[in-house]
């Protein structure tokens, strides 16, 4: 079974740019969540994806917004980047359940560097 | 707030002996915990879990311990080899609430 794939893997943008990153998780994983990596600060949640509707948000600002297809493949899109935003962007899925005590299973991530 | 805390953000460890990794959490509802070993310019990759109805889940050289009391689990990896080198996450969470990662611990194995 193939697994959680994410494109594009690097990306360059400049400030006050926007970027879309895409997510497709494992055939029949119908749950996507992304994350936010940057040094020092482990991964925090941004959100998650559960049949095309948002199911728990992190504590980011609204420039960060996602959303997910009817294909369970999902997109996140960061607009008026700032140069914090530099990260690894990690999205993962896991199998239908309630919320709690699913595995999740990871892409590579994308890195974003904004200049 | 930090619900999980990995306190050492790094630990050494001779080839063939034994690694033990550590993670605290605060919230009691948590009742199912994982561990993730990632390495650099690459996602996560999931290596166990173990439930809170469990104190011990073994998968190989990996073991996960939970102390529900103390709040606190560790992983060990016997006998440690230098391709555990990574860095290590653990994470939890309850029905109602994603994963909740910790910051992470490097592990060197020194050959």
């Amino acid at each position: 079974k193939a697994g959680v794939t994410q494109t594009p893997r690097y990306l360059i943008k400049t400030r006050g740019q926007q970027v879309t990153l895409s997510c497709s998780p494992i055939s029949g994983h119908r749950s996507v969540s992304w994350y936010q990596q940057t040094p020092g600060q482990g991964l925090q949640f941004l959100f998650e994806y559960f049949s095309e509707t948002q199911r728990n948000k992190g504590n980011f600002p609204g420039r960060f917004s996602g959303r997910q297809f009817s294909n369970s493949r999902s997109e996140m899109n960061v607009s008026t980047l700032e140069l914090g935003d530099s990260a690894l962007y990690l999205c993962a899925s896991s199998l239908p359940g309630l919320g709690g005590g699913e595995t999740q299973y990871f892409g590579p991530g994308t890195r974003l560097l904004v200049l | 707030d930090q619900q999980v805390k990995q306190n050492s953000p790094s630990l050494s460890v001779q080839e063939g002996r034994i690694s033990i990794l550590n993670c605290d959490y605060t919230n009691s509802m948590f009742d199912y915990f994982l561990w993730y070993k990632k390495y650099p310019a690459e996602g996560p990759t999931f290596l166990i879990s173990i439930s809170s109805i469990k104190d011990k889940n073994e998968d190989g050289r990996f073991t996960v311990f939970l102390n529900k009391s103390a709040k606190h689990l560790s992983l060990h990896i016997v006998p440690s080899q230098p391709g555990d080198s990574a860095v290590y996450f653990c994470a939890a969470s309850d029905s109602n609430t994603p994963l909740v990662f910790g910051k992470g611990t490097r592990l060197s194995v020194i050959a």
